[in-house]
């Protein structure tokens, strides 16, 4: 079975500017969550995605969306970039429910 | 308790010793207590998934139990070895967010 692999591994991007960073699904999983790792922190929940639809949501800006797509891979995208959306993002696909998440090894984004 | 804490935020151990951290979690809405072990540059690996009070797991040298009335979990290691050295994470999932929510870490580094 094919692990979650996500892209790219690192980013730079200036202030003001939009990002999308991908992930793809294990295969068999329908489910996709989106964490933000700051330094120093453990992971924040930013959303889910079930089936195409969001399907829960952390305490994000709406700067923050996503989508998810019929092979269940899945996007962020962050408009109008900020210095503190410096982190590491996380995906983790599953089935729904709290049983076998499996993640990637993140996207490093950086904001200059 | 509000928020997932882990404690302590980092350990250095001796090859050979055993050690233990401790995970504290909101009880209400309580479904599932996860751990992973996460080395840098990779993608969180998952250890355990425990739903029941009382529950304990093992994994080679590994265990963890769970106490859900009061809210904590324990992470045990037994002989340490080098390749233990990661950072290990719990996260709670409860009813109410379709959401893991992520205890900042332990970092355990074993030293030869």
């Amino acid at each position: 079975e094919t692990g979650v692999t996500q892209s790219p591994t690192h980013l730079i991007k200036t202030r003001g500017q939009q990002v999308t960073l991908r992930c793809s699904s294990q295969s068999g999983h329908n489910t996709v969550s989106w964490y933000q790792q700051a330094l120093g922190q453990g992971p924040q929940f930013i959303f889910q995605y079930y089936r195409e639809e969001e399907n829960g949501r952390g305490n994000f800006p709406p700067r923050f969306s996503g989508l998810q797509f019929p092979n269940y891979s899945s996007e962020l995208n962050v408009n109008a970039l900020e210095l503190d959306d410096s982190a590491l993002y996380l995906c983790a696909s599953s089935l729904e429910g709290p049983y076998g998440y499996t993640f990637g090894s993140g996207t490093r984004l950086t904001v200059v | 308790i509000l928020n997932v804490e882990q404690s302590p935020q980092s350990l250095h151990v001796q090859e050979g010793d055993s050690t233990n951290f401790t995970c504290s979690f909101p009880s209400s809405n309580f479904y599932a207590l996860h751990w992973y072990r996460w080395e840098t540059a990779k993608s969180p690996e998952a250890l355990f998934v425990m739903t029941l009070n009382g529950d304990e797991k093992k994994k080679g040298r590994i265990s963890a139990t769970l106490n859900t009335k009061e809210g904590y979990s324990y992470l045990y290691i037994k002989g340490s070895q080098p390749e233990d050295s990661a950072t290990y994470l719990c996260a709670s999932y409860n009813n109410a967010g379709n959401m893991l929510t992520f205890g900042g870490g332990t970092r355990l580094m074993v030293k030869p």
